[in-house]
């Protein structure tokens, strides 16, 4: 079974703080992504990396950066953050094949509230 | 821009009712059309759609895409309240690193 795991459920910043949310999948996959989840707005890409230290904007790069060292882990983060970067995040990783690899594996997502 | 609208945006049945949730798209160039369940946390996966007409099933889920019309359908018959989650359409084309446009999602309640 694929898994995709994050460092926290849970995180509570003050504005201005650096934010660090780590993502780990064990099925090598070479894609990894991270989205932001919003009521009313789905989820949306905010980064995705198709290969180590290859990233690739997504919809909402503004506020964030990515890190993408090793295979398996793939970094999001909050420079600054801000009160409207509460949401939830959600990793997910793929493989690079067509077809199968459109199926992306989440983790459980880290709701983070800044004060 | 690729596109992804999903309707309605929130549901309530009762047990035993059938359901169906649609989702059309704008896409320059189709890959796939993928639904995902998502209960208190992570989208699990449901059905990978790539060709009009052909239903993919699972128990009491199903669904088809339309390429010409360009939408497809999630029909789930019997619900149960097991089946209460936020059901999630999301469209593939080609592009690096297999990337995901979603829609905003349909919020499935359903009481005993």
């Amino acid at each position: 079974d694929v898994k995709v795991t994050q460092s926290s459920r849970y995180l509570v910043k003050r504005t201005g703080e650096k934010v660090f949310l780590e993502c780990v999948q064990d099925m090598d996959h070479e894609n990894m992504f991270w989205y932001r989840q919003d009521p009313g707005l789905g989820l949306r890409l905010i980064y995705f990396s198709y290969d180590v230290k290859m990233k690739e904007k997504g919809d909402i790069p503004e506020g964030y950066s990515v890190s993408r060292e090793k295979k398996e882990r793939f970094s999001l983060i909050l420079e600054s953050a801000s009160t409207n970067q509460t949401s939830m995040y959600l990793c997910a990783s793929s493989s690079l094949g067509q077809g199968a690899g459109d199926t992306q594996y989440f983790g459980p997502g880290t709701r983070l509230t800044v004060l | 821009e690729d596109k992804v609208v999903q309707s309605p945006l929130s549901l309530v049945v009762h047990e035993g009712d059938t359901v169906t949730l649609n989702c059309s798209y704008e896409v320059t160039n189709f890959r796939s059309l993928l639904w995902y369940k998502q209960e208190k946390k992570a989208p699990t996966f449901l059905f990978m759609l790539t060709s009009s007409g052909i239903e993919k099933k699972s128990g009491r889920l199903s669904s088809i895409l339309d390429k010409k019309e360009l939408f497809s359908i999630l029909n789930i018959t019997a619900t149960q309240t097991g089946d209460s989650a936020i059901y999630l359409c999301a469209l593939s084309a080609p592009n690096a690193g297999n990337m995901l446009t979603f829609g905003g999602g349909t919020r499935l309640m359903v009481k005993p």
